[in-house]
């Protein structure tokens, strides 16, 4: 079956500090690959995407590159804020049928300033 | 446009009771799904539905049920409730054409205690 393994969190780090929050996934065909990031009290919000091999989808100074190779759908930025604090989701979903999404089970970060 | 709404935003159930938990969505979607997110998990897929009068199960269906009558509206009844379902519920929908391919668009939730 399909599934995305997400590094365990929380991710705590201070203001304008690298971050690099880890998923690989495993599935049965080719997925397009997404982050969603999930504010206190909210709903969960489209952060980025991409579709094929080797792309690399970008939004809010966030990045992922889609690596088939190793699996993998990293997502880093390069100086986060305490706004960014938040809980991240990387999921996966294949094409074709009711395009039900695997999801990841949460990173929680947490930026202090 | 609203997206996808939800109500209510908080509800308290005593153990039996039931309930309907809302949700609307004025995008012109054809799928809409049920998640339930446990503190500190992961989303549960409840129930999916591809278009009006059209539903399936997902990973975790027991206790719970749904119906699909218009594009709109895609509303979560549970049955005598249990503690087991004291949870943050969100509703989300998908384009089948247009829009940003795949993403899901998310409601703001329902938090459910159960006592």
């Amino acid at each position: 079956g399909n599934s995305v393994t997400q590094m365990e969190g929380p991710v705590t780090l201070s203001e304008e500090a690298f971050l690099t929050i880890n998923c690989t996934y495993t599935a049965t065909g080719y997925p397009s690959l997404f982050w969603y990031v999930q504010y206190p009290g909210e709903g969960l919000q489209l952060l980025l995407k991409a579709t094929k091999a080797d792309d690399k989808g970008s939004n809010k100074g966030f990045e992922a590159t889609y690596r088939k190779e190793t699996t993998s759908f990293h997502l880093e930025k390069g100086s986060v804020q305490v706004s960014d604090s938040a809980v991240y989701f990387c999921a996966l979903t294949l094409s074709g049928g009711s395009y039900i999404p695997t999801f990841g089970r949460g990173t929680s970060l947490i930026v202090h300033p | 446009n609203a997206g996808v709404t939800q109500t209510p935003k908080f509800r308290i159930l005593k153990i039996g009771q039931s309930m309907t938990l809302q949700c609307a969505q004025d995008m012109n979607h054809n799928y809409m799904y049920w998640y339930r997110q446990d503190p500190g998990m992961g989303l549960k897929l409840i129930y999916y539905s591809v278009g009006a009068g059209i539903t399936d199960k997902g990973e975790v269906p027991n206790g719970y049920n749904v119906s699909r009558s218009t594009t709109e509206d895609f509303p979560l009844r549970l049955e005598l409730a249990a503690p087991s379902q004291t949870s943050v519920y969100f509703c989300a929908s998908r384009p089948f054409f247009g829009g940003t391919p795949d993403t899901q668009y998310f409601g703001p939730g329902t938090r459910l205690t159960v006592l």
